[in-house]
C-alpha cells in the first residue's frame, strides 16, 4: 500500500530564505506527483506536476524534483516571502489510470517578515 | 479552483439526516473524485469516477454513495449522517494522467 510522508510537519523561516520541503513515498510505481498549496480554510491550488518520466519542474520561484528510484520529491522555494505562508501538500498518483491521489499530511510553512 | 464548483459551502446536519453534496465542472474532464480532509488524517479518497456511468470506491467509502450520470456532475450522498462524517469535503477533476484541480470545498458538521 502506497504511503506518502512529508517532513517536516511545520517550518518557520525568516523572509528571504531559500527552503526545501520534502516528500517521500513507499512505492516507486507512480504515474506522477503533484505539489499543492492550501491556505487556511481554502481549497487546494496546484503548484507543480511532475510526470514519472521527468526529473523536475519549475514555476517562478518554485522548483520540484522527483527521484522515483529513491521514492523522494523535494519542493524548493527560492527567496521566500510572507505570502508563501501556507500548507504544502504532495500527492502521488499510482500506476493505474484512475486519477486517484494519495496525499501526504502536509508541511505548514510560516515565513516571518 | 477554476472550473470546479461545490455546493453548499457550509452545512450543519443532525445525526441520521441525509443530504447531497454537489460537484459540477465545466472543463469536460473525464475523471472526478471526492476526498475528505480531517485534522491529522490528511486527505483521503472516498469515491471516484473515470467517466459517466462508471464509479468505484476509494479508501473510505462507507456511509457515502455516488453516481455519475453526466460528465459534468458527480454528487456525493450521505444516506444517514454520523458525527464521524464531520469533515471538509473536496471534489477534484482531471484528465487522468495530468494535473488535478480541486473545488473550494464543503464544510460539513454533523451534530
Amino acid at each position: 500500500k502506497q504511503e506518502v510522508t512529508q517532513i517536516p510537519a511545520a517550518l518557520s523561516v525568516p523572509e528571504g530564505e531559500n527552503l526545501v520541503l520534502n516528500c517521500s513515498f513507499t512505492d516507486s510505481a507512480i504515474y506522477n506527483l503533484q505539489w499543492f498549496r492550501q491556505d487556511p480554510g481554502k481549497g487546494l491550488t496546484s503548484l507543480l506536476l511532475i510526470q514519472s518520466s521527468q526529473r523536475e519542474q519549475t514555476s517562478g520561484r518554485l522548483n520540484a524534483s522527483l527521484d522515483k528510484s529513491s521514492g523522494r520529491s523535494t519542493l524548493y522555494i527560492a527567496a521566500s516571502q510572507p505570502g508563501d505562508s501556507a500548507t504544502y501538500l504532495c500527492a502521488v498518483q499510482g500506476s493505474s489510470n484512475t486519477g486517484k491521489l494519495i496525499f501526504g499530511q502536509g508541511t505548514t510553512l510560516q515565513v516571518k517578515p | 479552483n477554476a472550473g470546479v464548483t461545490q455546493t453548499p459551502k457550509f452545512q450543519v446536519l443532525k445525526t441520521g439526516q441525509s443530504m447531497t453534496l454537489q460537484c459540477a465542472q465545466d472543463m469536460n474532464h473525464e475523471y472526478m473524485s471526492w476526498y475528505r480532509q480531517d485534522p491529522g488524517m490528511g486527505l483521503r479518497l472516498i469515491h471516484y469516477s473515470v467517466g459517466a456511468g462508471i464509479t468505484d470506491q476509494g479508501e473510505v467509502p462507507n456511509g457515502y454513495n455516488v453516481s455519475r450520470s453526466t460528465t459534468e456532475d458527480f454528487p456525493l450522498r450521505l444516506l444517514s449522517a454520523a458525527p464521524s462524517q464531520t469533515s471538509v469535503y473536496f471534489c477534484a477533476i482531471s484528465t487522468g494522467y495530468n494535473e488535478q484541480f480541486f473545488g473550494p470545498g464543503t464544510r460539513l458538521t454533523v451534530l
